[in-house]
């Protein structure tokens, strides 16, 4: 079965350092990744997402994530954080038929000044 | 306005009580989702629906019920609610037009708890 694995539960940078998050997946075929990130009170916004082509893919509020599938990996990046990117991350892979996502457990950012 | 949003956003209940949720869209979409949230879990498919007359189970569908009335409004609802439902719920919309992978798009949520 499909399954997602985020490591971190908590991570704490500082502002203006720069940030990588962890995701892994467990999935038979060619896996269709996300990430979410949900702002305190918030609902969930699309980052970016992988389905094919260049591993690399760009994303909102400049992020980026690479998909590495001889790690099974997703990992988020940014090269220097803001005090606004303090939030909830999720990772995400589709499931199957009917555009079911499984999600990982999260990962919440804390961004120190 | 939202494209999503999610009634009531707030609602505290005692145990037993039926309840309601009520999701609303503006976007067309054809397929709807709810989801639940429990801190360290991440989000955990409830039921999803791809239009009026197709409904399906998802992961933790026990306990729970829903009414997809017209494309843009999916409820769900607690037929007699326990303390483990007290979670965040998430209502969701994705267009079929796109294929596998289409964007899902969330609601605010709403904080139920259960006493």
């Amino acid at each position: 079965a499909q399954s997602v694995t985020q490591p971190d539960i908590h991570i704490t940078v500082s502002e203006g350092a720069s940030l990588e998050l962890r995701c892994n997946y467990s999935y038979g075929a060619t896996p269709y990744l996300f990430w979410y990130v949900q702002s305190p009170g918030q609902g969930l916004q699309l980052l970016l997402k992988y389905f094919s082509g260049d591993t690399l893919v760009q994303g909102i509020k400049g992020f980026e994530a690479e998909f590495k599938r001889s790690q099974s990996s997703f990992n988020l990046r940014k090269p220097s954080v803001h005090w606004s990117d303090a939030a909830e991350y999720f990772c995400a892979v589709l499931r199957g038929y009917g555009n079911k996502l499984v999600f990982g457990a999260g990962t919440i950012l804390r961004v120190k000044s | 306005d939202a494209d999503v949003t999610q009634t009531p956003r707030n609602r505290i209940t005692k145990t037993g009580k039926r309840i309601m949720l009520e999701c609303s869209q503006t976007k067309g979409h054809d397929r709807m989702y709810w989801y639940r949230q429990d801190p360290g879990l991440g989000l955990q498919l409830i039921y999803y629906s791809f239009d009026v007359k197709d409904i399906n189970k998802g992961e933790i569908s026990d306990g729970y019920s829903v009414s997809r009335q017209a494309q843009a409004k999916f409820s769900l609802s607690l037929e007699s609610a326990i303390p483990n439902q007290t979670a965040l719920y998430f209502c969701a919309t994705s267009d079929s037009s796109g294929g596998p992978g289409d964007t899902q798009y969330f609601g605010p949520g709403t904080r139920l708890t259960v006493l």
